[in-house]
């Protein structure tokens, strides 16, 4: 079975500074991995999206992450934060041979300090 | 392009009453659909997805039911509404793996 880790429940960055989100999955085959970003009380945005090829991957909003297979990574990177950063970042793992479901992992949440 | 509604946006059901979620999806044909909930500081927890008209499984067992009568649209209901049902209510869709959400509704149940 396909299961996502998010180490960090929560992560606290000063405006301007980089941010790093850690994700870490487990599945047998290649994986097909996804960032997500949630506001308050909003749906989820597809920040980013990981099937083959080029194992970093430049997302909106000036995101990238990078694939990692020996490490079973997708971490999630910004070079400088904004404010309206601050939000829920997810996790996902995918695969065809699953129906097309996806795994999520528990979320981390970001704040931005002025 | 397409777009994703749900609605109502916001609802607050007394427990025992019956409930009935909306979500619709524009500009594709025969999406997968997904229906995920999503409880207060929790992750996603998919509830049912749908690879076609009468076409649901359902992940977890609960007293929520799903239904599909159109190709694009998702129905999530209930017969008798419990306090634990409440919380954030995703609809989603998908072609391939990539899935796009909807708005969200929120549900408290009291």
């Amino acid at each position: 079975a396909q299961s996502v880790t998010q180490p960090d429940i929560h992560i606290t960055v000063s405006e301007g500074a980089s941010l790093e989100l850690r994700c870490n999955y487990s599945y047998g085959a290649t994986p097909y991995l996804f960032w997500y970003v949630q506001s308050p009380g909003q749906g989820l945005q597809l920040l980013l999206k990981y099937f083959s090829g080029d194992t970093l991957v430049q997302g909106i909003k000036g995101f990238e992450a990078e694939f990692k297979r020996s490490q079973s990574s997708f971490n999630l990177r910004k070079p400088s934060v904004h404010w309206s950063d601050a939000a829920e970042y997810f996790c996902a793992v995918g695969a065809r041979s699953n129906d097309y479901k996806l795994s999520f992992g528990a979320g981390t949440t970001v704040t931005v300090r002025a | 392009s397409q777009t994703i509604h749900q609605w109502p946006a916001t609802l607050v059901q007394p427990v025992g009453s019956p409930l009935s979620l909306e979500c619709t999806v524009e500009g594709t044909s025969n999406p997968n659909l997904y229906w995920y909930r999503q409880a207060a500081g929790r992750g996603l927890q998919l509830l049912f997805y749908s690879i076609g008209i009468d076409q649901i499984s359902s992940e977890v067992p609960q007293n929520l039911s799903a239904s599909r009568p159109q190709d694009r649209q998702f129905i999530l209901s209930s017969k008798k509404l419990l306090l634990s049902d409440s919380g954030f209510y995703l609809c989603a869709w998908s072609v391939l793996l990539e899935q796009y959400f909807g708005p969200g509704t929120r549900l408290t149940v009291t």
